[in-house]
């Protein structure tokens, strides 16, 4: 089944404390993105990446970071939490350029984050 | 900076109605617009895509419109069941940065029996 694949779904953890949310997609989509979803903000993009080894900032990358060694991963890192990085999380991935057109979106399933 | 906007935030509407969701944006130099589903607590389920270059898009009971020049967008919901009960999503990609998503806020509906 096609599918990009976020763990953990759920997450509490201290303030400070490192963190990485894994994405994993399966449909050889060199594109992949990160999303923070929250309240009367809607969905912003933080980071993406274009293939292996390319990433660039979204909207609102401040306290993440990213990084792509494989095609298929996506990993996001919170080197130090706060709690206004408590948010839901979305991986995304589609096809990139020509083959975008046309191309639909797959999001994972998301990751509550809590951070206390 | 593209912005979007999803009016209404929330809407109820009884089984068996057709309901149309509206979402405009500011940049009308768009790649493509699509709308996606969100039931709570999962993710975002890719519903209709429509190319800059189109007007519309149909499945099922579902139909979405899309007028670049007036940067306006509908998606048209026919004979509605509470299954449809979800938040819908407007999102453009703008020309330039193609697959980069700038979402609405949503349209929270809920279709009663």
């Amino acid at each position: 089944e096609a599918q990009v694949t976020q763990n953990p779904r759920y997450l509490i953890t201290v303030t400070g404390k490192k963190l990485t949310v894994t994405c994993s997609q399966n449909m050889n989509h060199e594109y992949m993105s990160w999303y923070r979803q929250d309240p009367g903000l809607g969905l912003r993009q933080i980071y993406y990446s274009m293939n292996v080894e390319v990433t660039d900032k979204g909207d609102v990358p401040e306290g993440y970071k990213v990084s792509r060694k494989e095609k298929r991963n996506f990993p996001l890192i919170l080197e130090s939490p706060s709690p206004n990085q408590t948010s839901l999380y979305f991986c995304a991935s589609s096809f990139w350029g020509a083959r975008a057109s046309g191309s639909f979106y797959t999001f994972g399933s998301g990751t509550r984050l809590t951070v206390v | 900076k593209q912005e979007v906007t999803q009016i209404p935030a929330a809407l109820s509407v009884p089984e068996g109605e057709n309901l149309v969701l509206n979402c405009s944006f500011t940049d009308s130099a768009i790649y493509n617009l699509q709308w996606f589903r969100q039931d709570p607590g999962k993710g975002l389920t890719s519903l209709l895509l429509i190319q800059s270059s189109q007007r519309e898009q149909t499945s099922g009971r579902l139909n979405a419109s899309l007028d670049k020049s007036s940067g306006r967008s509908t998606l048209y919901i026919a004979a509605s069941q509470p299954g449809d009960s979800a938040t819908y999503l407007c999102a453009v990609s703008d020309t330039g940065t193609a697959s980069k998503l700038t979402f609405g806020t949503g349209t929270r509906l809920q279709v009663t029996l």
